[in-house]
């Protein structure tokens, strides 16, 4: 089946210390996307791929890096310069054909990686 | 304060009822989409209604969209306890800077009692 893969589902991080999630998809979707969620609150976007090799800032990207270089894969590294790191993050892909083709950004969401800082 | 925001943040109803949630926004659109969350669960995409649409119909649910007061609703009916789960309007935004972006309000809790 088509989807895609966070992991771990769960992490723990210590203070200064920086963390990566995984995120990987086999739904050929050319665009990759990571969000925040915050208890009670809707999602923020931290980073955005169109491309392979390609990246943009999204609203809160201050803390958080990333990098593209295979279609498939759109890690997020959680950096010890972001202030308040705990939190649900969620990455998502579509087809990303075109800005505004018919389905082109229609999101396929993985099942989340809650990031917990001690 | 958000593009999208989804009115009211929570709500209970009975099993075969009918849920309807509310949604604004403030910047011209391309395109309205609904989600679903199940607690603790990624996002799964509901129904897309584009900006010259009024009304669309996906099985149980009716979403209709006015863009001159720039808002949509989402109609679940006949509700079951399987619909509880957080909804959130997303919006594919046209115009200003947040062109081309797809962003999400803060959503509304269903809780739909047996």
């Amino acid at each position: 089946d088509g989807g895609i893969t966070q992991s771990p589902k769960y992490l723990f991080r210590k203070e200064g210390q920086n963390v990566t999630l995984s995120c990987e998809q086999n739904l050929n979707h050319d665009a990759m996307y990571w969000y925040r969620q915050d208890p009670g609150q809707g999602l923020r976007l931290i980073y955005y791929s169109q491309i392979v090799n390609d990246f943009q800032k999204g609203d809160i990207a201050e803390g958080y890096s990333v990098s593209r270089e295979k279609k498939e894969s759109f890690p997020l590294t959680v950096t010890s310069a972001q202030k308040n790191p705990t939190a649900f993050y969620l990455c998502a892909s579509s087809r990303g054909q075109g800005l505004f083709s018919s389905g082109a950004n229609v999101l396929t969401f993985g099942a989340g990686s809650r990031l917990t800082v001690l | 304060s958000q593009q999208g925001e989804e009115d009211p943040q929570a709500l209970s109803i009975q099993e075969g009822e009918n849920a309807t949630m509310n949604c604004s926004y403030k910047t011209s659109i391309n395109n309205l989409q609904w989600y679903r969350q199940n607690s603790g669960r990624g996002l799964v995409h509901l129904i897309l209604i584009r900006s010259n649409e009024r009304e669309k119909h996906s099985g149980r649910l009716r979403v209709t969209l006015d863009t001159s007061k720039k808002s949509s609703s989402l109609l679940i009916t006949a509700s079951r306890a399987a619909d509880t789960a957080s909804y959130f309007c997303a919006t594919l935004n046209a115009g200003g800077t947040s062109y081309g972006k797809l962003t999400f309000g803060q959503g509304t809790i269903l809780t739909v009692h047996p």
